[in-house]
């Protein structure tokens, strides 16, 4: 299966606190994305990384690639409550288009 | 990028009977793309919708099972036919623009 793996499945964290998530995956890819879905509903891009790209900030987000090892990380600083929601990375294959390989995604808890 | 609208938003049906769920985006998209996730999973492709030709279907995923119609530039169905208790999910389409992924709100899908 050409699909993602993340971890930790699940995180809990503190207000204030930074969180990270990382992705890896199995072979070359376009581009690697971030995507967040609150209480199992539509999914929110967050951020693309190129794989021509090491980094990428936004705001409070974090994106790093490291595409010898096959690995992304998304970090979000400074957490707050609402960061609350399960955070997914999504490869490009440069496949046909609309198919993301989605990881299994991870369940992050910012506590007040 | 594009709004999607999809609804319903959740249903509860019964089994052997069949769902359709709508699409409607913002503006005109060439494709439009259907997924699959499973309570606790990531999300599957299901198939794409062209305009004015039939459906492109994931390997799984058969038309007799899921068949999608896309009237125009602006609009999708798909239809959860003769549906058992597996086929509780949530479905979501999504459109994509310039690598970026806009995804409908879900319908949270339910089958007793």
């Amino acid at each position: 299966s050409q699909q993602g793996e993340e971890d930790p499945q699940a995180l809990s964290i503190q207000e204030g606190e930074n969180a990270t998530m990382n992705c890896s995956y199995k072979t070359s890819i376009n581009n690697l994305q971030w995507y967040r879905q609150n209480s199992g509903r539509g999914l929110v891009h967050l951020i693309l990384i190129r794989s021509n790209e090491r980094e990428k900030h936004s705001g409070r987000l974090r994106v790093t690639l490291d595409t010898s090892k096959k690995s992304s990380s998304l970090l979000i600083t400074a957490s707050r409550a609402a960061d609350t929601a399960s955070y997914f990375c999504a490869t490009d294959y440069g496949g046909s288009q609309g198919n993301l390989i989605f990881g299994k995604g991870t369940k992050l808890s910012v506590k007040p | 990028s594009a709004v999607i609208s999809q609804k319903p938003s959740r249903d509860i049906c019964q089994r052997g009977t069949s769902l359709t769920i709508q699409c409607q985006v913002d503006s005109q998209v060439t494709m439009m793309f259907w997924y699959r996730q499973q309570p606790g999973q990531s999300l599957t492709l299901i198939a794409t919708a062209n305009q004015g030709s039939e459906a492109t279907y994931e390997s799984g995923f058969v038309i007799d099972k899921f068949p999608i119609s896309r009237p125009n530039l602006t609009f999708s169905t798909l239809t959860v036919s003769n549906m058992s208790p597996e086929d509780s999910s949530i479905y979501l389409c999504s459109v994509e623009d310039r690598s970026r992924y806009t995804f409908g709100s879900g319908t949270r899908l339910t089958v007793v």
